[in-house]
């Protein structure tokens, strides 16, 4: 089955500690995209890869950090550097970068900080 | 800058009923359109989309409208199902931009 596999489900952190979220894609897509969710609320871009090796900020990329060095993998660090970061986060990837496309979501990550 | 957003963040219906969401859009040289479902806990799924050079396009029990005239997207569901009850997003298919979404509420 082709799609996009996320993991864990559910992370729990505690205060300063750096935690990595696992992305993966086996669509053959380019672009890879991280957003965050906050209850009741839309999708924020946290970063974003069109290639591999090449990443670009998004609109809250302030204490995180990615990689992009297979095409299929595309993992989310969440630094101490982040406030606030208990959310839901999101990966996704198109065929297209930022020029227009059908998104493909991954399941989700849940991170909590205790 | 550019958005889309729904227009009622929250919509209840009866089961059985039709349902329609609605989203307008700011950039008129948006071409494509594309309507997603979000259930709780879950990540969003692809229901529908639409090219700027029809005004209409049906799936199973589902039709999006575009109104370009007035930058206007609507998602008609019909006959709506418990399993209907989620979070709708639009988008114009640029990635940076998603709105809050309407969270949808059947009651059997």
């Amino acid at each position: 089955d082709g799609g996009i596999t996320q993991s864990p489900k559910y992370l729990f952190r505690k205060e300063g500690q750096n935690v990595t979220l696992s992305c993966e894609q086996n669509l053959n897509h380019d672009a890879m995209y991280w957003y965050r969710q906050d209850p009741g609320q839309g999708l924020r871009l946290i970063y974003y890869s069109q290639i591999v090796n090449d990443f670009q900020k998004g609109d809250i990329a302030e204490g995180y950090s990615v990689s992009r060095e297979k095409k299929e993998s595309f993992p989310l660090t969440v630094t101490s550097a982040q406030k606030n970061p208990t959310a839901f986060y999101l990966c996704a990837s198109s065929i297209m970068g930022l020029a227009g496309g059908r998104m493909f979501f991954g399941p989700g990550t849940r991170l909590t900080v205790l | 800058g550019e958005s889309v957003g729904l227009h009622l963040p929250t919509l209840s219906v009866q089961e059985g009923d039709n349902s329609i969401i609605n989203c307008a859009y700011s950039n008129s040289a948006s071409d494509y359109f594309i309507w997603y479902k979000q259930e709780s806990g879950k990540g969003p799924q692809f229901i529908i989309d639409i090219r700027s050079n029809m005004d209409k396009r049906q799936g199973q029990r589902v039709t999006v409208l575009l109104n370009k005239t007035v930058k206007h997207l609507s998602l008609q569901i019909a006959a709506t199902q418990p399993g209907d009850s989620a979070v709708y997003f639009c988008s114009t298919g640029n990635q940076f931009y998603f709105g809050t979404g309407t969270s949808l509420t059947v009651i059997p």
